[in-house]
């Protein structure tokens, strides 16, 4: 109940074209949705964050949709570009003071151009 | 500049032999945490602290000991490291709890167990 699975695993998209990539929850506590993205040598950072009292959150090419009643959320990169090239981890935790981030396995996202 | 630093960054030992990898954050952060990354398997919680002189397990604690003596430092110790510890390990502090607080992290550190 505590798994976020996450995928695809691996993804290639054209420059200019949409990346999608879906996580999936169980444990309906939960009521904080991060994104982290991770580029090559680098440690993860922060890209956005959704609470389950919207249905989408925007910054900038990056959307997160989230649907509550099916326990989904996904992250949408418009226009994506070879920059965007980089390890992505969708996120799952709670308010509860000592509760983890539950992380999915990553998906891997290759924007050729 | 806000960071969290680790050191070492890469590290080659041997089964048994002891080991120390610091982690040090300089924004006053309370909530401090140690991860493993793993192909396939994504980011998985080793030892977590709330605060000074507070600290509990993660998912994966096992092999592993931490301590919280300071507020900006949390080290993560192996005694007796083996093989299946090799790892890429980060550090990660946030300013109350990882949610729904910014995780920040560290840069990794590489360990191989031979």
């Amino acid at each position: 109940q505590q798994q976020v699975k996450q995928s695809p695993q691996s993804l290639i998209v054209q420059k200019g074209g949409i990346s999608i990539i879906n996580c999936a929850y169980e444990n309906t506590a939960f009521d904080y949705f991060p994104w982290y993205q991770q580029f090559p040598g680098k440690g993860p950072a922060l890209l956005i964050a959704i609470r389950p009292d919207v249905s989408e959150k925007k910054e900038g090419r990056f959307t997160i949709s989230f649907n509550k009643s099916a326990k989904q959320f996904s992250l949408h990169i418009m226009d994506s570009q070879p920059g965007d090239s980089a390890t992505y981890f969708c996120a799952a935790g709670t308010n509860q003071a000592g509760t983890a981030l539950i992380f999915g396995k990553g998906t891997t996202l290759s924007v050729s151009s | 500049e806000a960071q969290v630093t680790q050191n070492p960054r890469y590290l080659i030992t041997v089964t048994g032999k002891k080991l120390t990898v610091t982690c040090s954050q300089n924004m006053n952060h309370e909530y401090m945490s140690w991860y493993r990354q793993d192909p396939g398997l994504g980011l998985r919680q080793i030892y977590y602290s709330m605060n000074v002189e507070v600290t509990d397990k993660g998912d994966v604690p096992e092999g592993y000991k931490v301590s919280r003596k300071e507020k900006r430092n949390f080290p993560l110790i192996l005694e007796s490291p083996s093989p299946n510890q090799t790892s890429l390990y980060f550090c990660a502090s946030s300013s109350s709890g990882p949610t729904p607080h910014e995780q920040y992290f560290g840069p990794g550190t590489r360990l191989t167990v031979t």
